[in-house]
């Protein structure tokens, strides 16, 4: 079975700081896709970028980029000039690349952008 | 503004009562998700849709039915609930079930008394 871990149970940054956000996964899996999601306040759950595993290459999505390591099995989220409305709660998942698969979700690391 | 409409955003009800969740997305995508959240914690997926079929229930409590009338729509019927059922109720949808991101709602905020 996959697990995803997220060593992080709280962050905090300063506006206009960057920060980064870990998470570690386990699969026997040679492909998957593995995403970002946030979660503010407001409870939507927002999809903030994706990686294939297949892909050599990082993902980037504006200010937000991540650092995929395939055998370390490691896909951190890095928040660049980082804003309020950055505050939420931010979720590591993984998904198998295969049919009727659901996703699993690390537990969460909950940021706070400080003024 | 979200593009799978849940409704309603809030919800009470006693451990007697029946009522609906719903869930509606028009992007075409022929995949439905029920996830149930408590707080602090990660999504927990109940029920999976696919092509309007059921294809994953996770071992769901029979007090929670789900039912997707068309390939839009996805309804959770709630029966004699328990308070600890109480939680945010996620309605998620993606094009397929696998490789695809899935697109969540904004829930629903469910406290049974």
């Amino acid at each position: 079975a996959q697990t995803v871990t997220q060593s992080q149970p709280e962050m905090s940054v300063q506006e206009a700081e960057t920060v980064t956000l870990s998470c570690t996964y386990d699969t026997s899996e040679s492909n998957y896709y593995l995403f970002w999601y946030k979660q503010p306040p407001s409870r939507q759950m927002i999809l903030v970028i994706r990686q294939e595993a297949y892909k050599q290459q990082n993902a980037t999505e504006n200010r937000f980029s991540v650092n995929f390591q395939k055998a370390a099995k490691s896909f951190s989220l890095k928040i660049s000039d980082s804003q309020l409305g950055d505050t939420a709660m931010y979720f590591c998942a993984f998904m198998k690349d295969s049919g009727n698969t659901p996703l699993v979700f690390g537990k969460g690391t909950r940021l706070s952008v400080i003024a | 503004d979200t593009e799978v409409t849940q409704t309603p955003k809030h919800l009470v009800m006693g451990m007697t009562n029946k009522k609906s969740l719903k869930c509606e997305q028009h992007m075409g995508h022929r995949a439905m998700y029920w996830y149930k959240q408590k707080a602090k914690k990660p999504p927990e997926l109940m029920f999976v849709y696919s092509y309007e079929k059921l294809s994953i229930n996770e071992s769901v409590p029979s007090r929670f039915s789900p039912e997707c009338p068309n390939s839009s729509l996805l309804n959770l019927h709630l029966h004699a609930l328990q308070p600890e059922d109480s939680a945010l109720y996620l309605c998620a949808s993606s094009q397929e079930t696998y490789n695809q991101p899935q697109h969540f709602g904004d829930g629903t905020r469910l406290s049974i008394l």
